[in-house]
């Protein structure tokens, strides 16, 4: 089964519109961390935003926040007043178990494009 | 400030021959690890290591070597390069093993294509 299921290749979205990329998990272990990147076509991975299992409140880093659901398995990201700058692939992140075991298992990525 | 690097940024093998890519960062973090993307997969953890001396494998190994002599460098080697290993190759590293919540600082990537 897959750990980190991106179920959205592409979308298309009109600039300044919110948008929400899924991510649904599959893990057993009660500790783990959600990351999100961006990877414009450039071709860099920046990193964006992380959440914590143990978290109690929605991680938030200015335009982006993560919409954690625990009980569902779901970490979507959400981008604010999207902008032209976001167009680019974004991917799921997943690290199980102990702190400090930083191997991230990625999902497939959605291709995020703005429209003017 | 020069982060994560990775050298050559592009490179074309014959079936066969072996190279390195290279990677040093200069921030001192313990953890280094290298991904390879193929289209429609996403990022595939090839090596990693959590100090210097301290390898293993991650969920794609076979063909690859790493060896972690010193804090900064985390080489990648094609023993003998197939087809199969076209990708494109990132290596990152990150500070806090103790945390787990320390963000991975990427590289700019290797895209490698074989012949």
């Amino acid at each position: 089964a897959q750990k980190i299921t991106q179920t959205q290749p592409g979308m298309f979205v009109q600039e300044k519109e919110a948008v929400t990329l899924d991510c649904t998990y599959d893990t057993s272990d009660p500790s783990y961390g959600l990351f999100w990147y961006k990877q414009p076509s450039s071709g860099e991975m920046i990193f964006l935003i992380y959440q914590g299992s143990y978290d109690q409140q929605n991680a938030t880093e200015g335009r982006y926040s993560l919409n954690f659901q625990k009980a569902r398995k779901s970490a979507n990201l959400v981008i604010s007043a999207s902008q032209l700058g976001d167009s680019a692939m974004y991917f799921c992140a997943m690290r199980e178990g102990y702190f400090g075991n930083e191997k991230l298992t990625f999902g497939t990525g959605t291709r995020l494009t703005i429209i003017p | 400030n020069a982060g994560v690097t990775q050298t050559p940024k592009f490179q074309v093998l014959k079936t066969g021959q072996s190279m390195t890519l290279q990677c040093a960062q200069d921030m001192n973090h313990e953890y280094m690890s290298w991904y390879r993307q193929d289209p429609g997969m996403g990022l595939r953890l090839i090596h990693y290591s959590v100090g210097a001396g301290i390898t293993d494998q991650g969920e794609v190994p076979n063909g690859y070597n790493v060896s972690r002599s010193t804090t900064e460098d985390f080489p990648l080697r094609l023993l003998s390069a197939a087809p199969s290993q076209t990708s494109v190759y990132f290596c990152a590293s990150s500070a806090n093993r103790r945390t787990g919540t320390e963000k991975l600082f990427f590289g700019s990537g290797t895209q490698l294509s074989v012949l």
